[in-house]
């Protein structure tokens, strides 16, 4: 079955930028889905950040828009989140899920700490 | 931005009892071209992904226990736990995905 596993980097320093990447397994990522990220700070709630539609449309968080780049690597079956400027309060697990209508499947989360 | 807000912020019930979250949505999240309610419900467990438990405000995901249910239509919704069982305890998420930003409430600790 479709899975999703994220991976980057646990450590970022404060002004830098994150950068992770979610990785479909067992499905392409070209099938007729939205791909999210969505990210829980540590003790607070779940936030959305953006999705991409692999033949090109995408749509963000206007919280975090201006600061968020979404991407597709079609022939990796990847999908990519950059989050630049971030600060403290970007620590978070970050999730990558597949959005049909609602958020059907999740990748386990991964954790990034933004901190000199 | 549609607003989702929750309640209780944290719910202590007994093994057995029935438990009964309320999710409340800014504007309405039902939709006349379909007449569905855009509104999911997922459980959060420490060091686990969230789990999809019931969208379209009352169609439970394959492989939920049927204790689980969804009900409330336009602004007003509840999740009901028919009779706590102790992997029960976690975190609850109501979430409407009518338009972006896709926002979630701010969750509902539920406790034994």
């Amino acid at each position: 079955q479709v899975q999703l596993q994220e991976s980057g980097p646990g450590l970022v320093k404060p002004s830098g930028t994150l950068s992770l990447t979610c990785t479909v397994s067992g499905g392409s990522i070209s099938s007729s889905n939205w791909w999210s990220w969505v990210r829980q700070p540590p003790g607070k709630g779940l936030e959305w950040i953006g999705e991409f539609y692999p033949p090109g449309s995408s749509n963000y968080n206007p919280s975090l828009k201006s600061r968020v780049t979404l991407s597709v690597d079609k022939f990796n079956n990847q999908i990519s989140l950059k989050l630049s400027s971030v600060t403290a309060a970007d620590t978070a697990v970050y999730y990558c899920a597949r959005r049909n209508f609602y958020f059907d499947l999740w990748g386990q989360g991964t954790l990034v700490t933004v901190s000199s | 931005d549609i607003v989702m807000t929750q309640s209780p912020d944290s719910l202590a019930v007994s093994l057995g009892e029935r438990a009964t979250i309320n999710c409340k949505s800014s504007q309405s999240v039902l939709a006349s071209s379909n007449n569905q309610n855009y509104l999911a419900w997922y459980q959060l467990k420490p060091g686990q992904p969230p789990k999809l438990l019931i969208y379209w405000a009352s169609t439970r995901e394959s492989g939920v226990p049927e204790r689980f249910s969804g009900g409330g239509s336009g602004t007003d919704f509840t999740l009901t736990i028919s009779s706590l069982q102790a992997e029960d305890v976690a975190v609850y998420y109501c979430q409407q995905y009518y338009k972006t930003p896709y926002n979630f409430g701010q969750g509902t600790k539920l406790e034994i």
